[in-house]
């Protein structure tokens, strides 16, 4: 099946600090989203991006689906930010709406 | 949080006792999932459905089947639970194209 890889596993920051985030998946994708947990579990959806950019405040994504990656910009970071990001891919074909993530990338922002 | 609810919350239970997870939904969406999350897994996907009475398996089904009998609940059973099911358990709903998730369980097997 599909395999989604992120990258770095883990990052440490100082506040105000900019970081790039990456997901890498090894085959063709009808969806790719990014997600933010939080330090008391909580799963947010921070864009549904299979192609192109999108920018939200201080968050921007950008897919490039014909080399098969996405790329999670964080800019200004603040202690908020802090948690776990997930990309996670819907594959094309019959299993066109399951959903795989990655082991997600660790982040943590000192004031 | 879309109107998803999961119960229980937390829930501590023997080795081969039955177990039953609820996932609750107050929009009308059509598919719905459950996943597991593990330290150095991510969120791996157990089963899903696309409606009622129709379900598939997700990447790690083996242990658990589900049932979809009502457009809102999506229920999730552990026939006979194992320490290896120690985890905690998320519901998601897709809307359009965007999964929204539920505030989890946390299951303990002993």
């Amino acid at each position: 099946g599909i395999q989604v890889e992120q990258s770095p596993p883990d990052l440490i920051l100082q506040e105000g600090a900019n970081s790039t985030l990456r997901c890498n998946f090894s085959d063709s994708v009808n969806n790719l989203q990014w997600f933010h947990q939080n330090p008391w579990g909580q799963l947010i959806n921070l864009f549904y991006i299979p192609s192109g950019t999108k920018q939200n405040g201080r968050l921007s994504a950008t897919t490039v689906a014909t080399e098969r990656y996405s790329l999670l910009y964080i800019s200004s970071s603040q202690t908020t930010d802090s948690g776990v990001y997930f990309c996670a891919v819907s594959p094309r074909g019959a299993g066109g709406f399951k959903t795989i993530f990655g082991a997600g990338t660790r982040l943590f922002v000192k004031a | 949080d879309a109107g998803i609810t999961q119960s229980p919350r937390h829930k501590v239970t023997e080795t081969g006792t039955p177990v039953t997870l609820r996932c609750h939904q107050t929009e009308n969406h059509r598919y719905m999932y459950w996943y597991r999350q593990d330290p150095g897994h991510g969120l791996r996907l157990i089963h899903y459905s696309y409606g009622v009475k129709d379900t598939d398996k997700g990447e790690v089904s083996d242990g658990y089947s589900v049932s979809r009998s009502k457009t809102e609940d999506f229920l999730l059973t552990l026939e006979s639970a194992t320490s290896s099911q120690t985890s905690v358990y998320f519901c998601a709903i897709r809307s359009t194209d965007t999964q929204y998730f539920g505030p989890g369980t946390r299951l303990t097997v002993l």
